[in-house]
């Protein structure tokens, strides 16, 4: 059974652009959550998809954006990049949103702004 | 809103010593509690958990035990080895505030052979 992929492994951007992250849950799960992990700061809840609405987000600008598909694969998107937004974010999915369901990870996107 | 506060790394042991990683949290609900790890190269994966006040989650001989008076969720391991060399994050999940699973800072720890 294929984990959570996520592409592209790396992305490198300048200040200002619009950078486009992808995700691809485990079969079979609806819930898709986005995370930012910055150095040092641990993982930052961004955003949670389920079912193709947007449920929940955190503490982050509108500019910080994303959608569901109908095969419950997610797209992440940050315009007006920022340098401060160079960090590993990374991609989790769940069968359903009970608080004991577990997460399962992908191995992240790096994104670099210069 | 809820909030997890992990100790600080990193933590370094010699193979066989005693690890305790400490985490607290905040939460105005009834949160399940949880343990990933992060192993060098490779994505977050859960260690254990537990749902209800005094559950005690295992795996892997580590345990961690939800303690509602304390707040307090502290990850254990007897004798560690060079293998359990990684990063530890405590995390909690519930509803309040809309439905997420919220991270500690992470510590990462070394074991030396």
């Amino acid at each position: 059974e294929a984990g959570v992929t996520q592409s592209p492994t790396h992305l490198i951007k300048t200040r200002g652009q619009q950078a486009t992250l992808r995700c691809s849950p485990i079969s079979g799960h609806t819930s898709v959550y986005w995370y930012q992990q910055a150095l040092g700061l641990g993982l930052q809840f961004l955003l949670w998809y389920d079912e193709g609405e947007e449920r929940n987000r955190g503490n982050f600008p509108p500019r910080f954006s994303g959608r569901q598909f109908p095969n419950y694969s997610s797209e992440l998107n940050v315009n007006a990049l920022e340098l401060e937004d160079s960090a590993l974010y990374l991609c989790a999915s769940s069968v359903g949103r009970a608080t004991n369901e577990k997460l399962f990870f992908g191995s992240g996107t790096q994104l670099s702004v210069l | 809103g809820n909030s997890v506060t992990q100790m600080e790394g990193p933590v370094t042991l010699s193979e066989e010593a005693f690890l305790t990683i400490n985490c607290t949290y905040t939460a105005t609900g009834y949160p399940s509690l949880f343990w990933y790890v992060q192993y060098p190269g490779e994505g977050l994966q859960l260690l254990l958990k537990a749902t209800k006040a005094d559950d005690k989650g295992s795996n892997k001989g580590f345990e961690a035990t939800y303690r509602k008076e304390t707040t307090s969720f502290h990850l254990e391991k007897g004798s560690v080895q060079v293998s359990d060399s990684a990063v530890y994050f405590c995390a909690l999940s519930d509803y309040t505030g809309g439905f997420k699973t919220i991270f500690g800072a992470g510590t990462r720890l070394f074991v030396k052979a």
